[in-house]
C-alpha cells in the first residue's frame, strides 16, 4: 500500500527561525506531490504542488519545497517563519499516468510559531 | 465565487439513524472525493469519483456510501452511523483530465459529525 510519512508531528519555532518539514512517500512510480496547509478552524488550502520540471517549487507565502526523486522526498521549507504560519501542514501524493483517483495524505505536522 | 459547499456543518446524531452529508461544487470539476480527518491520523480517503456515475473506494469506505448522479453533487451517506464514525469530514473537488489527480484540490469547510 502506498504511504506518506511526515516525520515531525509537532514543530515549535520562534518567529524568524527557518523551517523544514520532512515528507517521504513509498510509491515507486511517477507521482504528483502537494503540500496543503490547514489554519486553525479552517479547511485545507494548497501551498504548492509539483508535477514535473524544476524539482524546486515555490508556493504561496514564501514556502518552497524540493523534490528529491532518489530519496522519495518532498520537504517543505521556509527561510523565516511568522506567527501567522501557525497551522497544520499536510503532504499529499497521487500516482500519475493513470485514471486512479487515489490521493494519499500524511498524518500532518502541527507548526506552532511563537512571536 | 468558486466553492465547495457541505451541509450540515455540524451534526449530532445517535447510533443507527441514517444521515446524509451533502456536497456540491460549482467549478464543473470531474473529480470529487470525501475524506475524514481524525487527530493523529491526518486525512483518510473514504470514497472518490472520477466523473458522473463513476465512484470507487478509498482507504476507509466501510460504513459509508456515495453516489454521483450529477457532476456537481457528491453526497456521503451513513446508513447506520456508529460512534467510530465521529469525525470531521471534508469534501473536495478537482479537475481530473485522465492523469490522476493533477489539479489542486478545493476543499469544503468541513462537517463535524458526532455519533452518540
Amino acid at each position: 500500500a502506498q504511504s506518506v510519512s511526515q516525520h515531525n508531528h509537532h514543530v515549535i519555532l520562534s518567529e524568524a527561525a527557518s523551517l523544514e518539514l520532512g515528507c517521504n512517500y513509498s510509491y515507486g512510480g511517477t507521482v504528483n506531490l502537494f503540500w496543503y496547509v490547514q489554519y486553525p478552524g479552517q479547511h485545507l488550502q494548497l501551498l504548492l504542488k509539483y508535477f514535473s520540471g524544476d524539482p524546486l517549487v515555490k508556493g504561496i507565502k514564501g514556502f518552497e519545497a524540493e523534490f528529491i526523486k532518489s530519496k522519495f522526498s518532498f520537504n517543505l521549507r521556509k527561510p523565516s517563519v511568522q506567527w501567522s504560519d501557525t497551522a497544520e501542514y499536510f503532504c499529499a501524493v497521487t500516482p500519475r499516468g493513470s485514471t486512479l483517483g487515489r490521493l494519499y495524505f500524511g498524518r500532518g505536522t502541527q507548526l506552532t510559531v511563537w512571536p | 465565487e468558486a466553492q465547495v459547499t457541505q451541509n450540515p456543518r455540524y451534526l449530532i446524531t445517535v447510533t443507527g439513524k441514517k444521515l446524509t452529508v451533502t456536497c456540491s461544487q460549482n467549478m464543473n470539476h470531474e473529480y470529487m472525493s470525501w475524506y475524514r480527518q481524525d487527530p493523529g491520523l491526518g486525512l483518510r480517503q473514504i470514497y472518490y469519483s472520477m466523473n458522473v456515475e463513476v465512484t470507487d473506494k478509498g482507504d476507509v469506505p466501510e460504513g459509508y456510501k456515495v453516489s454521483r448522479k450529477e457532476k456537481r453533487n457528491f453526497p456521503l451517506i451513513l446508513e447506520s452511523p456508529s460512534p467510530n464514525q465521529t469525525s470531521l469530514y471534508f469534501c473536495a473537488s478537482s479537475l481530473s483530465p485522465g492523469q490522476g489527480v493533477t489539479g489542486e484540490l478545493f476543499f469544503g469547510e468541513g462537517s463535524r459529525l458526532t455519533v452518540l
